[in-house]
């Protein structure tokens, strides 16, 4: 569904410290998952993608963990530094619809010094 | 490598004036997509456009607003009639294929005062 007039959820943490980004996908059929960083005045950045047969993923200082039982995504970024702090989206494409890319609706990172 | 490329950045109507936006999807791209961004939430799915075809519109408001991506030259969102309401940040996407990872631009910030 869509977020409509919520605030963001938000996390803060301290510089070095290892991050983790929760995301709840709704459609169990997805077969494709993205993380996108968006930061201030700027477009979403592509992070790290997943694909549905595959449990991990591991980027450069980030790691993306599907659980499809729960339809659970979270992207790991280790030895956070302040310039991830952003706003961090998921996103899920179902099979059926190659065009409709479903965002949730995002995660702040907040990185003390 | 010239990403995907939006503009104006920022723009200000008046309510009752139109406004256009601007795309050019990545090089090589022929897949475009139009999100709008309202503060501090997601990304919403508006349209999804190939070469001189409109595939998907089912997030665009039925009046008003319209889309094109013709043979030659950019993608163009057009608003008409703007209203407070549309405020917002409408961020242009591309892909190579359509059903994979979308690029973003750094979005159009429209104002309606």
């Amino acid at each position: 569904g869509e977020s409509v007039g919520l605030h963001l959820p938000t996390l803060s943490v301290q510089e070095g410290d290892n991050s983790i980004i929760n995301c709840a996908y709704s459609n169990s059929a997805s077969d494709y998952f993205i993380w996108y960083k968006q930061e201030s005045g700027k477009g979403p950045q592509f992070i790290i993608d997943i694909r549905s047969n595959m449990d991990k993923r591991q980027g450069q200082r980030v790691t993306v963990l599907l659980n499809k039982t729960v339809k659970h995504l979270s992207l790991q970024i280790a030895a956070t530094q302040p310039g991830d702090s952003a706003v961090y989206f998921c996103a899920e494409n179902p099979p059926y619809n190659n065009n409709d890319m479903r965002f949730g609706a995002g995660t702040r990172l907040t990185v003390k010094p | 490598n010239a990403g995907v490329m939006q503009n104006p950045r920022h723009l200000v109507r008046r309510r009752g004036q139109e406004a256009r936006l601007r795309c050019s999807p990545m090089k090589g791209h022929s897949h475009v997509y139009w999100y709008r961004q309202l503060p501090e939430e997601g990304l919403k799915f508006m349209v999804y456009l190939q070469k001189e075809n409109i595939i998907d519109e089912s997030g665009m408001p039925k009046e008003r607003f319209s889309a094109e991506f013709p043979k030659e030259g950019p993608s163009i969102l057009r608003i008409q009639q703007v209203v407070r309401g549309d405020s917002a940040a409408y961020f242009c996407a591309s892909s190579e294929d359509g059903g994979n990872t979308i690029y973003f631009g750094e979005g159009s910030w429209l104002t309606v005062v």
